[in-house]
């Protein structure tokens, strides 16, 4: 099993492009997160997704749209990158919501310019 | 509201000394409560969880306890090796319907033959 798989692993954007980080889980979980890692500030939850066909925000939603596409895959969007965006993304997948173990991907670094 | 407070690191040790990361938490309700650890270049894994009161969790020779009374969840390791230098990461979940995960900031452990 590959686990939690993200692709890039390193992107470099101009302010106001967009793109799309894409994450892939062959566990069968039922849960799937996006977070933030910044300096000094530990995760922040972007976007989680509870169960396939449902999304919620989380702490830090600006500027991000997700889509659960599958039960596998749950993608984070930015439509206008801005250098506050400029971070390390985590997806992470859980089987049964965020009390059980998550399983985090190797991460996606983004430098917006 | 919920939040993890963990010691501010880097914590610098020689191999083979004693480590204690201090992690505490304020929570409604009933927390499971976390230590990931993140390895240079790598994603957040899971070392260790407690889920109430007085339960101690432990994997690869590190230990917490749930101390509900003084609001801890204390990470220890008798002896540190090496290979043991990384960020850890304390977090809760919170009971009641769909949570996620709240983290503190992080501690580096910088560990030197």
């Amino acid at each position: 099993n590959a686990g939690v798989t993200q692709t890039p692993k390193f992107q470099v954007l101009k302010t106001g492009q967009s793109m799309t980080l894409q994450c892939a889980q062959d566990m069968n979980h039922n849960s799937m997160y996006w977070y933030r890692q910044d300096p000094g500030m530990g995760l922040r939850l972007i976007y989680y997704s509870a169960s396939e066909g449902t999304t919620d925000k989380g702490e830090v939603p600006n500027g991000y749209n997700v889509s659960r596409l599958n039960k596998r895959e749950f993608s984070l969007r930015l439509e206008s990158a801005a250098p506050s965006q400029t971070s390390v993304y985590f997806c992470a997948s859980s089987d049964q919501g965020a009390r059980e173990t998550q399983y985090f991907g190797p991460g996606t670094r983004l430098l917006v310019l | 509201g919920n939040s993890v407070t963990q010691m501010e690191g880097p914590v610098t040790l020689s191999e083979e000394a004693f480590l204690t990361i201090n992690c505490t938490y304020t929570a409604t309700g009933y927390p499971s409560l976390f230590w990931y650890v993140q390895y240079p270049g790598e994603g957040l894994q899971l070392l260790l969880k407690a889920t109430k009161a007085d339960d101690k969790g432990s994997n690869k020779g590190f230990e917490a306890t749930y101390r509900k009374e003084t609001t801890s969840f204390h990470l220890e390791k008798g002896s540190v090796q090496v290979s043991d230098s990384a960020v850890y990461f304390c977090a809760l979940s919170v009971s009641g319907g769909y949570n996620k995960l709240i983290f503190g900031a992080g501690t580096r452990l910088a560990v030197h033959p």
